[in-house]
């Protein structure tokens, strides 16, 4: 299975943007790029996924390299409540296919 | 839409003892997945039901099982429970393959004394 990278945690302000970047340098053509976050005592929440154009919708935005071997999801404008760990995944699009997740990047908001 | 539920949502349980959690995905979705979740080794993948038949498994021993019925409503089994069982078992639902996002529900706390 491929692996992803991410920083084990980043900061941000409320009300600015916040770039969180994955590396997927091993990803396959059939792998989906799935991000999910993780709120404290809640199950993981998805967020967005893409395959190679860029994807907006109304949680975030993920930018998509164009040789696929990294990804950045943007949150346009945090609030307090963005406060999670996000996962960044590979999925494949098969009919046997299982979510890896790595250890994610734990996301602080300062108000 | 009502979301993905898990029952119980705590179990106190004694090593040695067997565990049966439930899992009712989101009315329509015919896929549902389990993972294990503890501070040690994060969020593992335990295995996935498709139409009532496992199409992928994690690396867990065998003393963790599962089984999806005809209803989509899944369950897991973990027999001869060890302390290292300890941990949020969660489950999540999706419509079809890879492609697919997958809604968690809120996990079962089991603890094993």
């Amino acid at each position: 299975d491929a692996k992803t990278t991410q920083p084990n945690s980043m900061e941000s302000n409320e009300e600015e943007p916040v770039h969180l970047p994955c590396n997927h340098s091993t990803i396959s053509g059939t792998d989906y790029i799935h991000w999910y976050r993780q709120l404290p005592s809640q199950g993981p929440e998805y967020v967005i996924h893409g395959l190679t154009s860029n994807v907006n919708n109304r949680m975030a935005s993920l930018a998509i390299a164009e040789d696929r071997k990294s990804s950045t999801l943007i949150l346009h404008r945090a609030t307090l409540r963005d406060a999670a760990v996000y996962y960044c995944i590979l999925r494949a699009y098969s009919s046997a296919s299982k979510i890896i997740f790595g250890s994610g990047t734990r996301l602080s908001i300062r108000p | 839409k009502a979301g993905v539920t898990q029952t119980p949502r705590y179990l106190i349980k004694t090593r040695g003892q067997q565990v049966t959690l439930s899992c009712s995905p989101i009315s329509g979705h015919r896929s549902v997945s389990w993972y294990q979740q503890t501070p040690g080794q994060g969020l593992q993948f335990l295995f996935e039901y498709f139409s009532e038949t496992q199409r992928n498994k994690g690396n867990f021993p065998g003393r963790f099982s599962g089984r999806q019925f005809s209803n989509s409503r899944s369950e897991m089994n973990v027999s001869t429970l060890e302390l290292g069982d300890s941990a949020l078992y969660l489950c999540a639902s999706s419509g079809g393959a890879g492609s697919y996002e997958q809604y968690f529900g809120p996990g079962t706390r089991l603890t094993v004394t």
